[in-house]
């Protein structure tokens, strides 16, 4: 009963696919998150969603795009991967935004582009 | 431009002892602190958070610090174990509710030797 579910763990895929991670959170949670780890160790915020509408949208590059079908599902489909997307995904929920209500993780998905 | 800071990439410290991982951060907007711990293959779990209107707060072993005026907060874990082995992530946020996010140091690697 993993509070915050995402897949798959792991996607090697070449230059140029398109790719899809999924999130899932069994908390009753009414906001969604994306971050990205990437190779500097650096941890930073993608999307936030609440309540299936989109709250935060750090200038990503318009190749990544979230997808909330209900409160409890938050995905991210990116196209045209490139080498520089590789990183690892977090997934993350919390109640009701970040100050005094910790974001709970997924696993993350380490994303591989060759 | 970045906005926290862990100047200390590992710390070895000796079970038993005092562990103290510190992070600065620049934005005197950030209003609440969070710290994070991190196992290798597993998504940051939440450990301890403080408000910019508190010097200190204290949970069981762990215990946050805040110098407003240096920008600066630490986290003492006493007395260290070696389960507490994993990598720390100082946090902070700005924004209220929904709004609000997190931005992340690049983390301290915490080894507890025995």
């Amino acid at each position: 009963d993993t509070a915050v579910s995402q897949t798959p763990k792991y996607l090697v895929t070449q230059m140029g696919n398109d790719k899809s991670i999924k999130c899932e959170q069994n908390l009753g949670h009414d906001t969604m998150y994306w971050y990205k780890q990437d190779s500097k160790k650096f941890l930073k915020i993608m999307f936030s969603y609440n309540n299936k509408e989109l709250i935060i949208n750090e200038t990503v590059p318009n190749r990544f795009s979230p997808k909330s079908p209900d409160k409890a599902h938050l995905n991210l489909h990116i196209n045209s991967l490139e080498l520089g997307d590789s990183a690892v995904y977090f997934c993350a929920s919390s109640q009701e935004g970040t100050g005094d209500s910790p974001l709970h993780f997924g696993n993350g998905t380490r994303l591989t582009v060759t | 431009d970045q906005q926290v800071k862990q100047n200390s990439p590992s710390l070895s410290v000796q079970e038993g002892r005092i562990s103290i991982l510190n992070c600065d951060y620049t934005n005197s907007m950030f209003d609440y602190f969070l710290w994070y711990k991190k196992y290798p293959a597993e998504g940051p779990t939440f450990l301890i958070s403080i408000s910019s209107i508190k010097d200190k707060n204290e949970d069981g072993r762990f215990t946050v610090f805040l110098n407003k005026s240096a920008k600066h907060l630490s986290l003492h874990i006493v007395p260290s174990q070696p389960g507490d082995s994993a990598v720390y992530f100082c946090a902070a946020s700005t924004g209220t509710g929904t709004a609000s996010k997190l931005t992340f140091g690049t983390g301290t690697r915490l080894q507890v030797t025995l």
